[in-house]
């Protein structure tokens, strides 16, 4: 199957700066890109979605200075959590798909966020 | 609107004994349909999905999974669990002509020796 890397996998950080997350499709091109933030021991919850070469589509609620998306290319999209505070300590997974593929999407391995 | 339902947060069973996780869902089109594990600290990992044609579905590790649309229920199941498959499990509903997916609360499963 088609792969997605995340990186980094873990990533503490002090609160008041900022934090940048990668996802990237390997062995395809990911025209759109799916970010998730999951609280322990819950469900995932979409943030954003991202198409290749224009602005995000956030969720009702998520702010969207708080977290910039940017999808410059068909492989790389990144999050960035802008001025962190610990409250935005969470686990954040990204999906890609080709919607030129008859495919899901697939999912990265997550990124574990600490702000201390 | 769609929506995923996963009644039961958290299920104990024997080493070697069935399962089964129920999965209930909304949906306005034709669903599209998949579970995935995630052991902790770890990201998703697809175990089978379900888009069309035969309704038992066959997946990865020995799960498979039944798409009953009268019921709007997509369970898995498994005949005998290992140890290994201790983990949470993640029913999700989409469709691939649009970009929406979304995950039940999940059901965590905890095996027994």
């Amino acid at each position: 199957g088609a792969v997605v890397s995340q990186h980094p996998s873990r990533v503490i950080c002090k609160s008041g700066t900022s934090v940048k997350i990668e996802c990237r499709s390997l062995d395809f091109q990911a025209t759109t890109m799916f970010w998730y933030r999951q609280f322990p021991k819950k469900s995932l919850m979409l943030m954003a979605t991202s198409n290749e070469g224009s602005k995000a589509t956030y969720e009702q609620g998520v702010e969207k200075d708080k977290f910039l998306i940017n999808h410059a290319s068909l492989t790389l999209s990144t999050l960035t959590v802008t001025s962190a505070h610990p409250e935005d300590s969470s686990f954040y997974i990204c999906s890609a798909r080709d919607i030129n593929m008859n495919t899901e999407a697939f999912f990265g391995q997550g990124t574990r966020l600490t702000v201390v | 609107a769609q929506s995923v339902t996963q009644p039961d947060i958290h299920i104990t069973v024997s080493e070697g004994a069935s399962l089964e996780l129920r999965c209930n869902y909304s949906y306005g089109a034709t669903p599209y349909l998949f579970w995935y594990v995630q052991s902790p600290g770890q990201g998703l990992q697809l175990l089978l999905k379900y888009f069309s044609g035969d309704t038992l579905v066959q997946g990865i590790k020995g799960f498979e999974a039944e798409f009953k649309r009268s019921q709007s229920s997509f369970n898995l199941r498994k005949p005998s669990v290992h140890w290994s498959d201790a983990a949470e499990y993640f029913c999700a509903v989409g469709a691939l002509n649009n970009n929406d997916m979304r995950f039940g609360a999940g059901t965590r499963l905890t095996v027994k020796p």
